[in-house]
């Protein structure tokens, strides 16, 4: 397992803007997931992008993949104020290292109405 | 269809008590993970199971023992707790086939010792 480190730690927006934060990690993956904790809850799982596939989509969730550079980004679109939430990444290994699934510290997303 | 479920959802407990949490999900998924998350530091993983009577070590193991003796089910004890497991626990669930799926998460057990 390996651990996805996120950037910013904390981001603030207004309302309607876009939000983007980044995910790197250390070796080679099987897949990256993203998921959202709102304050005081257990994480949703939000989308999963493949080492295959460059980029994808869910309604206004877009998560790029770059291997190279050991990379994730999730962007999210017209925010609204129940976005705030923190949001992780957890870059995924193949066989016996997709067992665990190791989160890092998040980043802090805060929409203002 | 309930997903994972964890009880109780608060408990204070005194330094050197024990208790067992527990964890429940109606999804057939066999791997199962308890994390403990503290302010600051992200999800640590403290044990998890591939399958109804395996366990393993995470991160984080110390002080913790876990039973799964039906696959529906996961516990995880504390014989003698500390001030220091003071923190907010989380079950989670996933399918075993392949790596591509996401984890179900429960709704957490805030746990604190005094």
């Amino acid at each position: 397992s390996q651990q996805g480190e996120e950037d910013p730690q904390a981001l603030s927006i207004q309302e309607g803007e876009n939000a983007t934060m980044n995910c790197s990690y250390k070796t080679s993956i099987n897949n990256l997931q993203w998921y959202r904790q709102n304050s005081g809850r257990g994480l949703v799982h939000l989308i999963l992008i493949r080492s295959n596939e460059r980029e994808k989509h869910s309604g206004r969730l877009r998560v790029t993949l770059d291997t190279s550079k050991k990379s994730s980004s999730l962007l999210i679109t017209a925010s609204r104020a129940a976005d705030t939430a923190s949001y992780f990444c957890a870059p995924v290994l193949s066989g016996a290292g997709s067992y665990q699934l190791t989160f890092g510290k998040g980043t802090k997303l805060s929409v203002i109405p | 269809n309930a997903g994972v479920t964890q009880t109780p959802k608060f408990r204070v407990l005194k330094t050197g008590q024990s208790m067992t949490l527990l964890c429940a999900q109606d999804m057939n998924h066999e791997y199962m993970y308890w994390y403990r998350q503290d302010p600051g530091m992200g999800l640590r993983l403290i044990h998890y199971s591939v399958g109804e009577g395996t366990t393993a070590k995470g991160e984080v193991p110390d002080g913790y023992n876990v039973s799964r003796l039906k696959k529906q089910n996961f516990l995880l004890g504390l014989e003698s707790a500390a001030p220091s497991q003071t923190s907010v626990y989380f079950c989670a669930s996933r399918p075993s086939t392949g790596e591509g799926y996401g984890y179900t998460f429960g709704s957490g057990t805030r746990l604190t010792v005094v």
